[in-house]
């Protein structure tokens, strides 16, 4: 059981460059979520989805578009990176059976220059 | 808007000793989680409180839940160098989370 996995853990981006961070899940939640971590701000909810086939916006969507691939799959797309999108990115996925308890892939440490 | 606030953002307390630290939120919340991240890792699950003046216990850590006075409290008991890490609650409206920032904590021996 892998629970959750992220790719890639690092990345180094150019202004404007753009790239999809892959996340899946083996413990077949229904619900995936994106979120990014700065410095001092705790995590910030960017997307979720809620079942295969939807997605909402959280609280941090600009700049960023996301697929649900599948029921495992959730990806997060930066079609124009900027410097502000300096992150760490977490996938998480839950289940409302388990009252939302989420579970955390190992994150992606993303640099724009 | 929900809100979440925690108190002290950092720690550093002796071994042995005893300390509690402070989540507040700004609206109702359908949940409260805790978890724990240790540095450069991911976050991992602590305690989820469900209703007013739940109780849940693991080891040296307890967390409580105030609904009323929409306050949770994760209290260490004899504190050990093995829980230095920084600790976050978060609330949630529907499957909307939203964490605090986070209290590190260091525990010096």
């Amino acid at each position: 059981n892998a629970g959750v996995t992220q790719t890639p853990k690092f990345q180094v981006l150019k202004t404007g460059q753009s790239m999809t961070l892959q996340c899946a899940q083996d413990m077949n939640h229904n619900s995936m979520y994106w979120y990014r971590q700065d410095p001092g701000m705790g995590l910030r909810l960017i997307y979720y989805s809620a079942s295969e086939g939807t997605t909402d916006k959280g609280e941090v969507p600009n700049g960023y578009n996301v697929s649900r691939l599948n029921k495992r799959e959730f990806s997060l797309r930066l079609e124009s990176a900027a410097p502000s999108q300096t992150s760490v990115y977490f996938c998480a996925s839950s289940e409302p059976g388990h009252h939302y308890e989420q579970y955390f892939g190992p994150g992606t440490r993303l640099t724009v220059t | 808007e929900l809100k979440v606030e925690q108190n002290p953002l950092f720690l550093s307390m002796q071994e042995g000793k005893n300390y509690t630290i402070y989540c507040n939120y700004s609206t109702t919340s359908d949940r409260l989680y805790w978890y724990r991240q240790d540095p450069g890792k991911s976050l991992e699950s602590l305690f989820v409180l469900l209703s007013n003046g739940a109780v849940k216990q693991e080891g040296r850590l307890m967390a409580s839940l105030d609904t009323k006075a929409r306050l949770s409290t994760l209290h260490i008991t004899a504190a050990v160098h093995d829980l230095s890490a920084t600790y976050f609650c978060a609330g949630n409206y529907g499957q909307n989370f939203v964490f605090g920032p986070g209290t590190r904590l260091s525990v010096l021996p």
